[in-house]
């Protein structure tokens, strides 16, 4: 069955501490990763894609990596207003299949 | 350019009434999904839509949950009879033709059936 596990549920941060967020997943032909953020009462918005072990993509203080079964959300010193919660997701089929997701709480 | 819309944005019933949800793509868009987001958990596919013909809809309770596309763009959700486990978010999304990399969401619908 296909699953994605996202680890920690919940993660204080103060600022400018750096850490990661993971995402381990099991399907069956990977056709792509995906992270997304999700702020309070809006829905989630796109943040990476990613198709390879190995493969790392990088948006200002966050960087995706993969391998062939997780994927780490690399977040470097981080500001309060990157308080979000974060979905990891993977592509099985025609669907998506989202974690349940890690809320982050940066701290000033 | 503007987002995917949803409404209504909140919503509360008794249980075994009825609702209905709208949204409306981002245009020109084919690819319309509708996903299920309870509390704590991540979002779940319920249906997908290629310009007005279903393409999946493993996960939709088909008992009590329907859902259309009428000229491949706007679509409604409806579920009819509610239950209390239906409270949650429902959430719209689209995409070009099945780029799955690329969906944006509407803002969503929470629903509180009592």
């Amino acid at each position: 069955e296909d699953q994605v596990t996202q680890s920690p549920e919940a993660l204080r941060l103060q600022e400018g501490e750096s850490s990661s967020l993971n995402c381990s997943y099991t399907v069956s032909g990977l056709r792509g990763l995906f992270w997304y953020r999700q702020d309070p009462g809006k829905g989630p918005e796109f943040l990476f894609t990613l198709y390879s072990a190995g493969e790392e993509k990088e948006k200002e203080r966050l960087k995706a990596t993969l391998t062939k079964k997780e994927s780490f959300l690399h977040i470097t010193a981080p500001k309060p207003e990157d308080s979000a919660t974060y979905l990891c997701a993977v592509q099985a089929g025609t669907a998506l299949i989202f974690g349940k997701g890690t809320t982050l709480s940066v701290s000033s | 350019e503007a987002g995917v819309a949803q409404s209504p944005r909140y919503k509360i019933i008794e249980k075994r009434q009825s609702v209905a949800f709208w949204c409306n793509p981002i245009s020109g868009h084919a690819t319309l999904y509708w996903y299920q987001q309870i509390l704590g958990q991540g979002p779940k596919l319920l249906i997908q839509f290629q310009n007005n013909g279903v393409v999946d809809d493993s996960q939709l309770p088909k008992d009590r949950f329907s859902a259309e596309r009428l000229k491949g763009v706007d679509s409604t959700l409806k579920i009819q009879p509610a239950k209390l486990e239906d409270s949650a978010v429902y959430l719209c999304a689209s995409s070009p033709r099945a780029r799955y990399n690329e969906q944006f969401f509407g803002p969503g619908t929470r629903l509180t059936v009592l």
